[in-house]
């Protein structure tokens, strides 16, 4: 079983749905990152979490540290929303570094 | 403010050859981390540097090594290449623990 898990794989909405990514992860963590790949390679850094919710523009991310779970909510989608999402945690303790282990993504289109 | 900098965007090298790729981090990051992309394993940590010193590995063969200079930029290597080394690479800087990342665009490297 994967370190992360994310669901579901592949995703696909029609523009203005309310669109949800979840993450689980099995170990403990020091922070969590929701990425947003696009094609071409580029990796753009959304959301850090170590407790709580954040909120920017229409995405918002959350975590239960309890549960070992994060949601990714994107509000009144768009087609320019359209990439692949990344989960990653980062563990604890010094020698964690910059160490990040990676779920497999969920890729997401949506359509006009 | 200038991004995270990677060279060369695409490569493509023979069996065998030796390749050595580039990573030049936001000015004031000490820390650089490289990742490895593929199709069937997605994103991989291969290692992080903090100030010249390696601070963490992932689990990849002696063939990937790194070093960091005195300018945190940094740069890794592959030797003996094989086509399972075909991959996007991507480097990420950061301040190190607390903060979070920024990635680069990734150099594309095709082994054939």
């Amino acid at each position: 079983k994967n370190e992360v898990e994310q669901s579901p794989q592949n995703l696909t909405a029609q523009e203005g749905e309310f669109i949800t990514i979840n993450c689980s992860y099995s170990v403990g963590i020091s922070a969590l990152h929701w990425l947003q790949q696009h094609p071409g390679g580029g990796i753009v850094s959304l959301f850090m979490l170590s407790s709580g919710k954040k909120k920017h523009g229409r995405l918002i991310a959350t975590i239960n540290i309890q549960e070992k779970h994060s949601s990714l909510h994107i509000t009144a989608s768009h087609p320019r929303d359209s990439a692949v999402y990344i989960c990653a945690v980062r563990g604890r303790g010094e020698t964690s570094g910059s160490r990040l282990t990676f779920g497999e993504g969920t890729q997401l289109t949506v359509n006009p | 403010k200038a991004g995270v900098t990677q060279t060369p965007r695409y490569l493509i090298k023979t069996r065998g050859q030796q390749v050595t790729l580039s990573c030049s981090p936001i000015s004031g990051h000490r820390s650089v981390s490289w990742y490895q992309q593929t199709p069937g394993q997605g994103l991989q940590f291969l290692f992080e540097y903090f100030s010249e010193t390696q601070r963490n590995k992932g689990n990849f063969p002696g063939r990937f090594s790194g070093r960091q200079f005195s300018n945190s930029r940094s740069e890794m290597n592959v030797s003996t290449l094989e086509l399972g080394d075909s991959a996007l690479y991507l480097c990420a800087s950061s301040f190190g623990q607390p903060y979070g990342y920024t990635f680069g665009s990734g150099t594309r490297l095709t082994v054939v």
